[in-house]
């Protein structure tokens, strides 16, 4: 089956590196997903990694992906206020079916 | 730039009423997916469409239809609606290639009373 668990809540200071995890139990993911979701807005695609990849960096983002563990995260560093957000994980099964698999979001809260 | 919309922000509906959400994007994307978030449940798929008048139930699809009459249309059908159905709607639309890239709508946040 499929299922992504992320903490819910995480508390930073301004400045600081926010680190926001994610498990995924199945492993024929071919892609997983960062989402952000800014307060009354829908979700954008932060960033993805290929399930082929372990790390990948983009300006102040860096995903790591522990395909043994079933473990993804993202580091943001320098966490600004503007940063505060839902950031939702999601999984793209190499199964044919077209949507995607959210965890159940992480809220980022950036203290100044 | 692309852009996807839904039809109202705030919608308030009683029991029983048939409500209609609407969704229209300009990218000319193949795919197009309801999902419905819930606090402390993320994001839940209700139906999805690859093309028009193609649909594929999602992963709640109970008290729900949906519509795909023209390609940059997509609706969500609450028969009648309950109030177990008060929650955010949020739609969203992807290249049939790449349907991991999804873009979103603000969002229907639905009160049934």
């Amino acid at each position: 089956g499929e299922d992504v668990e992320q903490s819910l809540f995480l508390s930073v200071r301004e400045g600081d590196s926010s680190v926001i995890n994610c498990t995924y139990t199945d492993s024929s993911s071919t892609y997983l997903y960062w989402y952000k979701q800014e307060p009354g807005a829908g979700l954008q695609l932060l960033t993805y990694i290929f399930s082929n990849m372990d790390m990948k960096q983009d300006q102040r983002l860096t995903v790591l992906l522990n395909k043994k563990d079933k473990h993804l995260s993202l580091r943001i560093a320098d966490t600004q206020t503007g940063d505060s957000a839902i950031y939702f994980c999601a999984e793209n099964l190499d199964t044919g079916r077209r949507a995607l698999t959210f965890g159940s979001g992480t809220r980022l809260q950036v203290q100044p | 730039d692309v852009k996807v919309t839904q039809s109202s922000r705030y919608l308030v509906k009683r029991t029983g009423e048939k409500v209609f959400l609407e969704c229209v994007q300009d990218m000319d994307h193949e795919n197009m997916f309801w999902y419905r978030q819930d606090p402390g449940l993320g994001l839940r798929l209700i139906y999805f469409s690859y093309d028009v008048k193609m649909k594929e139930k999602g992963d709640i699809p109970e008290g729900y239809s949906v519509s795909r009459e023209k390609k940059e249309r997509f609706s969500l059908i609450l028969e009648s609606a309950s109030t177990n159905q008060t929650s955010m709607y949020l739609c969203a639309s992807s290249l049939w290639q790449d349907s991991g890239t999804q873009y979103f709508g603000p969002g229907t946040r639905l009160l049934v009373l």
